[in-house]
């Protein structure tokens, strides 16, 4: 079993639909949750840093946490066209003196005009 | 500007050869990582340093290298021990550690095995 799984996709929505993205995980010592959003043959840029279980909102995405049930989801308001891109979430692991950040497999999202 | 800048965007290896990747930042960051991107299979940590003159394997470490002499750089060897090298290399950076701040990526580099 991996340690965070991601649906692959792809997923495919008309524009200005609500976009929810999920991710679980296995390891409850996971501390920090990020998403990541990688356009085609790109690196990945942050998009949402959150730490406690609950909601964070940056205009049109939120980032929900549920560490009881270890989910979260990354959800996208009135989707774009330029949303189009691949989706990862990513966890950090406490490791002696420092941090392991570990990945999902990615979400690939396509917004249809 | 500042940032982190991975060189060549796309290389070709013969079977057999070593071929090194390049990475450098000018953020003066402490941490530097090295993932292997494959479809579907998301980033996996090759090796990362914390400081200079220091580093450590990730994951997936066999068949690569690194060295790291200099903050700013953190180059990665391919050597011919990686069986299946084809894939999408991506370095990042960050302050310190990944607990609690942002990595930033440079923008990959595509290694294909001819």
């Amino acid at each position: 079993q991996k340690e965070v799984e991601q649906d692959p996709g792809p997923l495919s929505v008309p524009e200005g639909a609500i976009v929810s993205l999920n991710c679980t995980y296995s390891n409850s010592a996971f501390q920090y949750f990020m998403w990541y959003r990688q356009y085609s043959r790109k690196g990945p840029e942050l998009l949402m840093y959150t730490y406690s279980s609950g909601n964070k909102e940056d205009g049109r995405f939120t980032a929900q946490v549920d560490k009881s049930s270890k989910y979260i989801s990354l959800f996208i308001r009135d989707s774009q066209p330029s949303d189009s891109a691949t989706y990862l979430c990513a966890m950090t692991l406490p490791m002696d003196s420092s941090y392991k950040l570990i990945f999902g497999s990615g979400t690939r999202l396509l917004v249809r005009p | 500007d500042g940032g982190i800048t991975q060189s060549p965007k796309y290389l070709f290896r013969k079977e057999g050869q070593n071929v090194t990747l390049s990475c450098e930042q000018n953020l003066n960051h402490d941490a530097m990582y090295w993932y292997r991107q494959d479809p579907g299979q998301g980033l996996r940590l090759i090796y990362y340093s914390q400081i200079v003159n220091d580093f450590q394997k990730g994951d997936i470490a066999e068949g690569y290298s690194v060295s790291r002499e200099k903050k700013e750089s953190f180059p990665l060897t391919v050597t011919s021990a990686q069986k299946n090298p084809t894939a999408f290399y991506l370095c990042a950076s960050s302050i310190m550690g990944l607990g609690n701040t942002e990595a930033f990526f440079g923008q990959g580099t595509r290694l294909t095995v001819v």
